[in-house]
């Protein structure tokens, strides 16, 4: 069965940094493209960054851009999000998901989710 | 970015009835839109992709059409577990976006 663990998430001060990892398995990791998706709690969804099956390519949402980083260790099936200079509004849940295809555009497997909280 | 707007916010439908979901983009997406219901406490479940195909373990009354800017989510006969919140997504342009959701109630 395909698994997908988050990590990592907790309480930061606005300034601050976390990384989330997210264990998978079940499927050939390098063969999927990935993302990060947030929800803001009782809110709606909104996608963070997605990377290519091999970690050439990733794209990032404007309002993260410069900010956020995402990586994969294809040896170690982990999937990570560096997240610097963290302010209020990205408090929320985060989901790592695995992609249908190497960007296929829709995620066929999500994570159960980890919370970070951004306040002093 | 491609913006999606969904519709109704809310639909308030009773078991055995037809849904009728929308979803507007602000812009062509080709066939690149999905679907998910979430439930909550729940990480959302892909439903279709790319318009009109069926995930893995979808049950047949869930369908989805469209193209160009404008899709539907319908579910023909709603069982008691169907009630959730579904959300659109697209992909253009290497950029991802969702729609904000409509509550089946």
């Amino acid at each position: 069965d395909v698994q997908l663990v988050e990590s990592g998430g907790g309480l930061v001060q606005p300034g601050g940094s976390l990384r989330l990892s997210c264990v998978v398995s079940g499927f050939t990791f390098r063969t999927y493209a990935m993302g990060w998706v947030r929800q803001t709690p009782g809110k709606g969804l909104e996608w963070v960054s997605s990377i290519s099956g091999n970690g050439v390519h990733a794209f990032y949402a404007d309002s993260v851009r410069g900010r956020f980083t995402i990586s994969r260790d294809t040896p170690n099936n982990i999937l990570s999000l560096q997240m610097n200079n963290l302010r209020a509004e990205d408090t929320a849940i985060y989901y790592c998901a695995k992609d249908r295809l190497d960007f296929g555009a829709s995620w066929t497997h999500w994570g159960q989710g980890i919370l970070v909280t951004v306040s002093s | 970015e491609t913006v999606l707007t969904q519709s109704p916010a809310t639909l308030s439908l009773s078991p055995g009835e037809r849904a009728t979901l929308s979803c507007r983009a602000s812009q062509s997406v080709g066939t690149y839109l999905a679907w998910y219901q979430q439930k909550p406490g729940q990480a959302p479940r892909l439903l279709i992709y790319d318009t009109s195909n069926r995930a893995a373990g979808i049950p047949a009354r869930f369908s989805g059409s469209g193209s160009v800017t404008d899709f539907t989510l319908t579910i023909s006969s709603l069982e008691p577990e169907d009630f959730a919140v579904y959300y659109c997504q697209q992909r253009t342009n290497w950029s991802w976006s969702f729609g904000q959701g409509t509550r089946v109630e």
